[in-house]
């Protein structure tokens, strides 16, 4: 079946726009999981929705990152104002139980 | 801090020989995932041991966990050129669903 898909695949934007992070997750997960990878770095976790609980946003950096998820399917990242640091590989992966699928990620670089 | 450490950061080696790289963390945990990398995008979940384990096999790869020492170990055994990815050791802790990373060693088999 299909696996996480995230949409774009690169995203270059100016310092202080806005962008949007999409994450397809797999049908039926009902876990969703945003992390963050710096260059040659390992994950760092973001923000985690499960079913219909209040999200867990413990990982968010700055009040500049904000993340929904509608309808307990698709969800958003939000990074307003962006900042040169902000640049990254944003990977969404969902779950339905320990095991996490990964989406390939939206590499974001801020110019 | 729980992340992960991983050691090494980077092995080399020919093809057909074994890899073994390092995983060691700081604070008591559920379990530990193996994941590998490809040029820097979506992961792949490889295995999952949890904490009253001490060694599992999947195929080529070998997973040991020593609780009393918080650390991990990955062996790929008979490694091949398609084998050349990172690899990052992830831990689940406390009541907590997402994963905390570690900062992955880079391998590289050489035909």
């Amino acid at each position: 079946g299909a696996g996480v898909s995230q949409s774009p695949s690169n995203k270059v934007t100016e310092k202080g726009k806005d962008v949007e992070l999409r994450c397809d997750p797999i049908s039926g997960h009902t876990a969703l999981y945003w992390y963050r990878q710096s260059l040659g770095q390992g994950l760092e976790f973001l923000i985690y929705f499960q079913g219909n609980s209040a999200p867990d946003k413990s990982g968010l950096p700055s009040d500049r990152f904000s993340a929904e998820r509608t309808g307990g399917s698709v969800s958003t990242l939000t990074i307003q104002r962006t900042q040169q640091e902000d640049s990254a590989v944003y990977l969404c992966a969902s779950s339905l139980t320990i095991e996490q699928y990964f989406g390939p990620g939206t590499r974001l670089t801020v110019t | 801090s729980q992340q992960g450490e991983e050691d090494p950061q980077a092995l080399s080696i020919q093809e057909g020989e074994n890899a073994t790289m390092n995983c060691s963390y700081k604070t008591s945990i559920n379990n530990l995932q193996w994941y590998r990398q490809n040029s820097g995008r979506g992961l792949v979940h490889l295995i999952l041991i949890r904490s009253n384990e001490r060694e599992k096999h999947s195929g080529r790869l070998r997973v040991t966990l020593d609780t009393s020492k918080k650390s991990s170990s990955l062996l790929i055994t008979a490694s091949r050129a398609a084998d050349t990815a990172s690899y990052f050791c992830a831990i689940s802790s406390g009541s907590a669903r997402q994963l905390t990373f570690g900062s992955g060693t880079q391998l590289t088999v050489l035909p």
